[in-house]
């Protein structure tokens, strides 16, 4: 079976900008959750949707940060402007929504550079 | 409020010998717990999980982990450490009486010197 993919695999860009990151989930996997991983750090949950609806967005900073999976299947990440502070890696999981199938899978991520 | 804690940042230990990685969390419900490891450059994979059953629990490359409910600990372990174990691994909860919700530990750096 296929995993999680995610492209672009890394970006620069500079302060201001924006970016998107896109992420397509293993195929079946209702949940899909995007993290922000910063150096020397374990992964924060920016965003989880179960389908196409949003279930917890509370660590998204939502003035700059916006995502959507319009069709419950792929997702993109969006940040605009970006800062500096957005510097890090974003990674995609996806996980099955069944009871017994508990564990989330993890894309290879997206590192982030902003200058 | 639910969190997971890595008291370690850094484990060091010679090939051979056994190693222990430590994770203690904090939930409302009952714990579904987790351990990732990660490579350089490379995402999260997963290792092991407890749900419920054995308290001990055996996952990929002969690790394994002991789920402790009255020190709510969930220690990974593996009798004999290789050079290539050395990476970062992540002990993670997820709350089922709360949307699914993943928590991870920040992590603790794996270093085995031969």
């Amino acid at each position: 079976e296929a995993g999680v993919a995610q492209s672009p695999r890394y970006k620069i860009i500079e302060k201001r900008q924006s970016v998107a990151f896109w992420c397509n989930p293993i195929s079946g996997h209702a949940t899909l959750y995007w993290y922000q991983q910063i150096l020397g750090q374990g992964p924060k949950l920016l965003i989880q949707f179960q389908n196409n609806g949003v279930v917890d967005d509370s660590q998204l900073p939502k003035d700059r940060f916006s995502a959507e999976r319009l069709k419950g299947v792929d997702s993109t990440l969006k940040i605009q402007p970006a800062k500096l502070e957005d510097s890090a890696v974003y990674l995609c999981a996806s996980s099955p929504a069944s009871a017994g199938q508990e564990t989330q899978y993890f894309g290879p991520g997206t590192r982030l550079l902003v200058l | 409020a639910q969190s997971v804690a890595q008291p370690e940042d850094q484990v060091n230990v010679a090939e051979g010998n056994p190693l222990t990685v430590k994770c203690t969390y904090s939930v409302s419900g009952n714990p579904y717990l987790f351990w990732y490891v990660q490579y350089p450059n490379r995402g999260l994979q997963f290792l092991l999980k407890y749900i419920t059953g054995d308290n001990l629990v055996k996952g990929s490359y002969g690790f394994e982990a002991e789920f402790n409910k009255s020190q709510t600990s969930f220690h990974l372990k593996k009798p004999s450490a290789l050079v290539s174990d050395s990476a970062l691994y992540f002990c993670a909860v997820r709350d089922m009486d709360n949307f699914n919700k993943f928590y991870f530990g920040s992590g603790t750096k794996l270093n085995v010197k031969p």
